[in-house]
């Protein structure tokens, strides 16, 4: 069976700076993509970033990037300039597509507060 | 703007009674919808996942009896709480996929808070 982890409950980064959050997945498979959602206090799923597991460089998304390791089943986000409104749940999110219909497992998240 | 709309963004119902959540893709077709429910501080639980005019494939350890979900069109699928406890006071919140481009991300709607008194 496909997991992710996130093993980081909670972590703060002060305003300006940078961050990362790890995730790891366990998975059989060879093509899927990862991706990372945001989720603000209004409970809105928002999509941060994704990656298709065959693409060998990794995602950026303005001041949102990756790390993705395919051998070590790692995948982890980096926020750059972190700014109040990052501050949110994030989860990892690992997809695969069955043939009809595709499977999202989310990680258990990790509640990123910012201070100034 | 949104391109997956729920409602009601918040319902409340008496205990016994039934309750019905509408998840609708304004931009695109939803071949494929997701149902997840999310408890306070953690993570969404997929509870099924319906495919346009098939029945819903429901998840290890949800009841199909309690949770009906109907994938009647390519844009609406919607998910009836029936015979509602108090213990089915949650989040629940419905996702959608297309086919093509629309198929490369899965798209999130607002989400439901359901309370049931």
């Amino acid at each position: 069976a496909q997991t992710v982890t996130q093993s980081q409950p909670e972590m703060s980064v002060q305003e300006a700076e940078t961050v990362t959050l790890s995730c790891t997945y366990d998975t059989s498979e060879s093509d899927y993509y990862l991706f990372w959602y945001k989720q603000p206090p209004s409970r809105q799923m928002i999509l941060v970033i994704r990656q298709e597991a065959y693409k060998q460089q990794n995602a950026t998304e303005n001041r949102f990037s990756v790390n993705f390791q395919k051998a070590a089943k790692s995948f982890s986000l980096k926020i750059s300039d972190s700014q109040l409104g990052d501050a949110a749940m994030y989860f990892c999110a690992y997809r695969w597509d069955t043939g009809t219909a595709s499977k999202l497992t989310f990680g258990t998240g990790t509640r990123l507060q910012v201070t100034l | 703007g949104a391109v997956v709309s729920q409602h009601p963004s918040r319902v409340i119902c008496k205990s016994g009674t039934s309750v019905k959540i509408e998840c609708r893709s304004l931009d695109f077709q939803a071949t494929t919808m997701f149902w997840y429910r999310q408890f306070p501080k953690q993570s969404l639980m997929l509870m099924a996942t319906s495919n346009e005019g098939s029945k819903a494939t429901y998840e290890q350890g949800v009841e199909k009896d309690k949770f009906l979900i109907n994938h009647a069109s390519l844009t609406l699928s919607t998910l009836t709480v029936t015979s509602a406890h108090p213990e089915d006071s949650s989040f629940y919140i419905c996702s959608a996929q297309g086919r093509g481009a629309w198929g490369n991300t899965i798209y999130f709607g607002e989400g439901s808070w359901l309370t049931v008194v």
